[in-house]
């Protein structure tokens, strides 16, 4: 598996509250990614970096917010959490535009 | 943008059979058809991918055929093992395009 580690894979917070997950990549790979995961909805796009501090919206980016100072690291922040985004959280990225490297995923609970 | 529907959201098959999941896109300019495959707890890992240019590709008991004209794309599974039992989702992208758009999955149980 291509070196992409997400952190906290679990976190319970209350609504209102900010939360940050992180995404580190050790494979020097240009893209990278972070999905949510729902029943019903499969995997959908929130935010994606195709460079350092270059990021672009997905389909689902209200709430959200990204940075990426740093190759290896990308960063999702939900400024003020809402029971909505209760989820499972994936960071994938890659070098071409071919083969999607996935982490662990991080399960969120927003009560 | 694209819109990727897949068909069906459950599959119960008895090991030893074969396993069809169906997709549909919308974006005629899509040219890259990537399935992955995920275990339970995990992340999605790809499994099998095919471009615009080719209808069929194989990989042992996997394989995924496209068919352009109706958009239409499909994973087999051939000998189903225990083992195969995941969640499995398609995708589609144009290959210039750093964007990669997933279907709803399909959970495929094989019954020993």
């Amino acid at each position: 598996d291509a070196g992409i580690t997400q952190s906290p894979r679990h976190k319970v917070t209350e609504t209102g509250t900010p939360v940050t997950l992180r995404c580190h990549q050790t494979e020097n790979h240009r893209y990278m990614y972070w999905y949510r995961q729902d029943p019903g909805h499969g995997l959908r796009l929130i935010h994606y970096s195709y460079g350092v501090k270059d990021t672009d919206k997905g389909e689902v980016s209200d709430g959200y917010s990204v940075s990426r100072s740093k190759t290896e690291d990308f960063l999702l922040t939900l400024e003020s959490a809402t029971s909505s985004q209760t989820s499972v959280y994936f960071c994938a990225s890659r070098q071409g535009r071919e083969k999607l490297f996935f982490g662990s995923g991080t399960q969120l609970s927003v009560l | 943008g694209e819109n990727v529907e897949q068909h069906p959201s459950t599959l119960s098959v008895q090991e030893g059979d074969s396993a069809v999941i169906k997709c549909t896109y919308s974006d005629s300019a899509s040219n890259y058809f990537p399935w992955y495959k995920q275990e339970l707890g995990k992340g999605p890992q790809l499994i099998i991918d095919i471009r615009s240019n080719v209808g069929e590709k194989k990989d042992q008991r996997i394989a995924v055929t496209l068919n352009k004209t109706a958009k239409h794309f499909s994973l087999h599974i051939t000998e189903t093992q225990p083992e195969d039992s995941a969640v499995y989702f398609c995708a589609a992208s144009n290959f210039g395009n750093e964007k990669l758009t997933f279907g709803t999955g399909t959970r495929l149980t094989i019954i020993p």
